[in-house]
């Protein structure tokens, strides 16, 4: 099974500052009969289901504010969040759908300081 | 508007047997590959199992194989989870999910709680 490893488990930022958040696949993800990274991103707030955020690692699904951003090849994979809003407090997974089982990051829980 | 509604969750005691089931909307169903993800109580997601849009492939996670069965009945755009000799460990939010690769739109979850 891959494994994926998220960092850090929780994050405070200020309101209007950069957060950061790390996604690593314990093997590659990279499919290159298509070049892509099959690693998505999805953002989950209390009560709520997950909302996709970003796919083919740096695709933003449509409607997801542009602060909203990924990067990242291979293992190692980046969610930054440009300027971070109110609304942004949420815990934010990880998943990667390259293999069976697909498998989430733990989640990165992302607070105002 | 895409709506993924779940339903079937409830109690059921360790060794029982419960029926989820997804109602679909809002997209054509049957091009679309489903997955049910489940989340137990203050805890991360965990991916439960998938089928292919023409229930061709189906693959579980280890932790409910030969427990768990998923079907689709795409005349009535409708997803199920046949869930038996369910743990305490099943207890959790199951969400159902449509997904083209990855996953997209998710349903609001059904609760199933497993407890004597």
């Amino acid at each position: 099974d891959i494994v994926m490893t998220q960092s850090p488990d929780s994050l405070a930022v200020s309101l209007g500052e950069r957060a950061t958040i790390s996604c690593k696949s314990s093997q590659s993800v990279l499919y290159s009969s298509n070049n892509k990274n099959w690693l998505a991103w999805y953002q989950q707030k209390p009560g709520q289901p997950p909302k996709l955020l970003i796919y083919w690692a740096s695709t933003r699904e449509s409607g997801v504010p542009d602060r909203f951003s990924g990067s990242g090849s291979g293992t190692d994979f980046t969610l930054t969040i440009s300027s971070l809003q109110a609304e942004d407090v949420a815990v934010y997974y990880c998943l990667q759908y390259y293999g069976v089982p697909r498998t989430f990051g733990q989640g990165t829980n992302v607070e105002i300081k | 508007e895409v709506k993924l509604v779940e339903s079937g969750g409830g109690w059921v005691q360790p060794g029982g047997s419960l029926r989820l089931s997804c109602a679909a909307s809002g997209f054509t169903f049957s091009s679309y590959n489903m997955d049910w993800v489940r989340q137990a109580p203050g805890k991360g997601l965990e991916w439960v199992s998938y089928i292919s849009s023409s229930s061709s492939d189906i693959y579980y996670a280890d932790s409910v194989k030969g427990r768990f069965t998923i079907s689709r009945d795409s005349a009535k755009n409708s997803l199920f989870l046949q869930m038996n000799s369910l743990r305490d460990e099943d207890t959790a939010v199951y969400f159902c999910a449509s997904s083209s690769g990855h996953i997209k739109d998710w349903g609001q979850g059904t609760l199933v709680t497993v407890s004597s």
